[in-house]
């Protein structure tokens, strides 16, 4: 799986939007950009993943560059909640691919 | 209804112990994994299970043995703790299909060795 370079860390305020980068120039045709966030004291959670078109559900948008050298999750409206530590990970799909997690941002939002 | 389940949260044990924690999953997933989180706050992938079939081995030490009587389940037995034990220990699941292959984690088990 392809590595991901990401901000150690980033701070936001509180009902602002919070936009992380992250890097992952080696990424290949089949793999997918996944985002995960983990709360403290808590396991990993799912945001949002894509292949190329730009996605979005209830919790985050996921903008992927057009030679998907890179990626930007959004929050639209950071909250105190999603305090957290936020993983960009790149995979492919087969039953064998794991995740393989990096150090990811830790994003601070602040009242 | 909690879909990865993890028991025990909290497990203190005394070095030279053998511990289980036990994962159960209500998805219908068939791969199930293992993960580790040191005190550094890095995950590293253990082991990972596909049908009850062992598919990925990170050279984890051989106390370490996970065993999967069917695909809803992947138990995780430790022999001999040591203190390097002492980390969080997260399953999650996952299914390859037509939306993708999306990894579901338990709340994890935080294994402190004394």
């Amino acid at each position: 799986d392809a590595k991901t370079t990401q901000p150690t860390s980033m701070d936001c305020a509180e009902g602002r939007a919070a936009n992380l980068p992250c890097n992952h120039s080696t990424i290949s045709g089949n793999e997918y950009v996944y985002w995960y966030r983990q709360i403290h004291s808590q396991g990993p959670q799912y945001i949002i993943h894509g292949l190329k078109n730009n996605e979005t559900n209830e919790m985050a948008s996921l903008i992927i560059t057009e030679d998907r050298k890179s990626s930007t999750l959004i929050l639209p409206h950071a909250t105190l909640r999603d305090t957290a530590v936020y993983y960009c990970i790149v995979r492919g799909h087969n039953a064998g691919n794991m995740l393989t997690f990096g150090g990811g941002t830790r994003l601070m939002v602040k009242p | 209804d909690t879909a990865v389940s993890q028991t025990p949260k909290y497990l203190v044990t005394q070095m030279g112990n053998d511990k289980s924690i036990k994962c159960e999953q209500n998805l219908g997933h068939d791969t199930m994994y293992w993960y580790k989180q040191d005190s550094k706050k890095f995950l590293k992938i253990m082991f990972s299970y596909n049908n009850k079939e062992l598919i990925i081995n990170e050279t984890v030490p051989n106390r370490f043995s996970p065993k999967s009587p069917d695909k809803a389940h992947l138990n995780l037995h430790i022999n001999s703790l040591e203190l390097g034990d002492s980390a969080v220990y997260f399953c999650a699941s996952s299914q390859v299909g037509v939306g993708g292959n999306t990894i579901y984690f338990g709340e994890g088990s935080w294994l402190t060795v004394v």
